[in-house]
């Protein structure tokens, strides 16, 4: 299993400002994913994150909007750019550890809001 | 384009029954499904996976099966209590690839 902790764990921003999210896992994975979870509704991910290699993005998520930073094997990071109250929603972090059949282990998330 | 379905967005059940939770999907063939629990302000708890080629799979008082003729999988909760109440998502995979959750059932295991 792997314990994941992602700061901060909610924010209140003002439009047009950025915030960056970040997670931390306490072991080294090599797929990290970030989702997004607006409220009431299910989780759709942003990017797939690996060490090495610049992030790969979902259909509708773009690189400037979202930048993702991989440094090493057990960090990553979410910008939100230039936001507006669209992008209010519980961003979330998660892992695949390999050798458990691609089950991912999810942080507890960040929940935005935007005024 | 691909689309996964849960049989509805809330299920409410006495306690003791059996919960039967559904997850429907189309354009897609995914070589695992996964069950995950989600409590109010936590993320996923990833609860059973189940392979295109198995037909059932049991942990505890928890039960998946999977048709991929009828593209579907049914999640079952046996002697169901109110800790069981959550939110259950259905999530597709293919090897690490296409990722999808469905939107979730909300289930309500009244004492």
């Amino acid at each position: 299993s792997a314990v994941i902790s992602q700061k901060p764990s909610r924010d209140i921003c003002q439009r047009g400002t950025s915030l960056t999210i970040q997670c931390q896992v306490d072991s080294q994975v090599t797929m990290m994913f970030w989702y997004r979870q607006q409220p009431g509704q299910s989780l759709t991910l942003i990017a797939t994150a690996n060490q090495g290699s610049e992030a790969t993005y979902e259909s509708g998520f773009v690189i400037d909007k979202f930048p993702i930073s991989r440094p090493n094997l057990t960090f990553s990071t979410l910008t939100v750019s230039n936001m507006s109250p669209e992008d209010s929603s519980i961003y979330l972090c998660s892992v695949g550890v390999a050798g458990i059949y691609n089950e991912q282990f999810f942080g507890p998330g960040t929940r935005l809001t935007v005024l | 384009s691909q689309k996964i379905e849960q049989n509805s967005e809330a299920l409410n059940i006495q306690e003791g029954k059996t919960a039967t939770l559904t997850c429907n999907y189309t354009n897609y063939s995914p070589a695992y499904l996964q069950w995950y629990r989600q409590d109010p302000g936590r993320g996923p708890v990833f609860l059973l996976l189940i392979r295109e080629n198995e037909k059932e799979k049991r942990k505890e008082r928890l039960k998946v099966t999977f048709d991929t003729t009828l593209k579907q999988s049914l999640f079952h909760i046996t002697a169901s209590q109110p800790a069981d109440s959550a939110t259950y998502l259905c999530a597709l995979d293919n090897y690490g690839q296409n990722f999808v959750f469905g939107p979730g059932t909300r289930l309500s295991v009244l004492p």
